[in-house]
């Protein structure tokens, strides 16, 4: 099993729409997740960290269930401006490397 | 403010070539890593350093050598290079040890070995 997995995709969905993502992880140790956003051939960017608690950033929410070892993003009112591939990343602990999924894409029409 | 800086952007090799490709960051970062990226295989860890003096392999490390020159600087070797090594290559750096910590990438090299 890969450490970290997310459904490739792509999404295509039409404005406005709210879309959700899930990525799991292996290593039950795993401290730190994150959710990255990536623009063709760009460099990956932080979208937004995740808690424990679950977090909210305008249209975006992460959530981590540690029990069942996954993440999620929810993306409200989906943007043109929101394609683009999301990548899932986890940490497993102090000091260790970051750890990439390969990525979700997302397409958004008018 | 550099951030992350990554050069050449692009190269092209002949098979067996060897190259470096440099980063630097200006962040005051105790972590950096190398990545490469390929079409539907996401970014994959080549190496990483957690803190100066320290390197550790990735998941593909085979094909490369790593040095952390300072705290600033971590460079990628392609000792003699193969057409399996075309790739984006990324260089990233992070403050270690917090959880939850934002990793910056640089423009990422694209290498191509013909």
């Amino acid at each position: 099993r890969k450490e970290v997995e997310q459904d490739p995709g792509p999404f295509n969905v039409p404005e406005g729409a709210t879309v959700a993502f899930n990525c799991t992880y292996s290593n039950s140790a795993s401290q730190s997740f994150f959710w990255y956003r990536q623009d063709c051939r760009k460099e990956p960017k932080l979208l937004m960290s995740v808690y424990s608690s679950g977090n909210e950033d305008g249209r975006f929410t992460a959530q981590l269930n540690r029990a069942s070892q996954y993440i999620s993003l929810l993306i409200r009112d989906s943007k043109l401006s929101d394609s683009a591939t999301y990548l899932c990343v986890v940490i497993g602990q102090a000091g260790t490397a970051l750890i990439f999924g390969k990525g979700t894409t997302l397409s958004v029409s008018s | 403010n550099a951030g992350v800086t990554q050069t050449p952007k692009f190269q092209v090799l002949k098979t067996g070539q060897s190259m470096t490709l440099q980063c630097a960051q200006d962040m005051n970062h105790n972590s950096m890593y190398w990545y490469r990226q390929d079409p539907g295989m996401g970014l994959r860890l080549i190496y990483y350093s957690a803190s100066e003096g320290t390197t550790d392999k990735g998941e593909v490390p085979n094909g490369y050598n790593v040095s952390r020159l300072n705290k600033r600087e971590f460079s990628l070797r392609l000792e003699s290079a193969a057409p399996s090594q075309t790739s984006v290559y990324f260089c990233a750096s992070s403050a270690q040890g917090a959880g939850n910590t934002e990793a910056f990438f640089g423009q990422g090299t694209r290498l191509t070995v013909v």
